[in-house]
């Protein structure tokens, strides 16, 4: 298995920009987690998914953030419209139970 | 709240001489654990998990830890650091067992000096 597999790795844009973050999870796993790591904050969670089902999306900061998960193999997390205070590497993760997450590479996003 | 401590956010050792990595929980309940390691510029990978089955839990790449209820320490060691040890490892606490929201520690940078 080519594990989680996140795109872009790397994305730049321009603050006000719509940015659209991508993750195809392991197959079988049942759980999808969208992370943000920061020097500030660490490791957060955003928002995790059970079956295609957002379950808890406590941790999105605020509105201009989404996550959808409209297949088993494939989601997304937008930002729109994009912030400086944004930048920050995320990470998406899967996993077939309560246990180890397995996690992508990573995309870091820089907005300007 | 539940919270998840390590001790040291920068560690330096040796190559060949022992890794000692501290982790503190807070949990009131048996507690969920893991470290996770991540080398620069990749995602984490798991190290090892506590699942109550034993105290002593043995990982991959010569790393264990040691659950101490007593001391509510998960403290990660290795005997010999080897110079691909040098990464970030994070301690996680799950919240409760049968949840999959994980309290991420802040992380420790171990450095292997040649």
């Amino acid at each position: 298995d080519a594990g989680v597999i996140q795109s872009p790795r790397h994305e730049v844009t321009e603050m006000g920009q719509e940015v659209t973050l991508r993750c195809k999870p392991i197959s079988g796993h049942d759980y999808l987690f969208w992370y943000r790591q920061t020097m500030m904050r660490g490791l957060e969670l955003l928002i995790y998914f059970n079956n295609n089902v957002p379950i808890d999306d406590s941790g999105m900061p605020e509105d201009r953030f989404s996550a959808k998960m409209p297949n088993a193999s494939f989601s997304t997390l937008k930002i729109q419209p994009s912030e400086p205070r944004d930048s920050a590497v995320y990470f998406c993760a899967s996993s077939p139970g309560f246990g180890e997450q397995f996690f992508g590479p990573g995309t870091r996003l820089t907005v300007l | 709240a539940q919270s998840v401590t390590q001790l040291d956010s920068h560690v330096s050792v040796s190559e060949g001489t022992p890794v000692l990595l501290r982790c503190n929980y807070s949990s009131s309940y048996s507690p969920s654990l893991f470290w996770y390691v991540q080398h620069p510029n990749k995602g984490l990978q798991l190290l090892l998990k506590y699942t109550s089955a034993a105290t002593l839990v043995k990982g991959i790449n010569g790393f264990e830890a040691e659950f101490k209820k007593s001391e509510t320490s998960f403290h990660l060691t290795k005997p010999s650091a080897h110079m691909s040890d040098a990464a970030e490892y994070f301690c996680v606490d799950a919240l409760g067992s049968g949840t999959y929201k994980y309290i991420f520690g802040t992380g420790t940078r171990l450095k292997v000096l040649a």
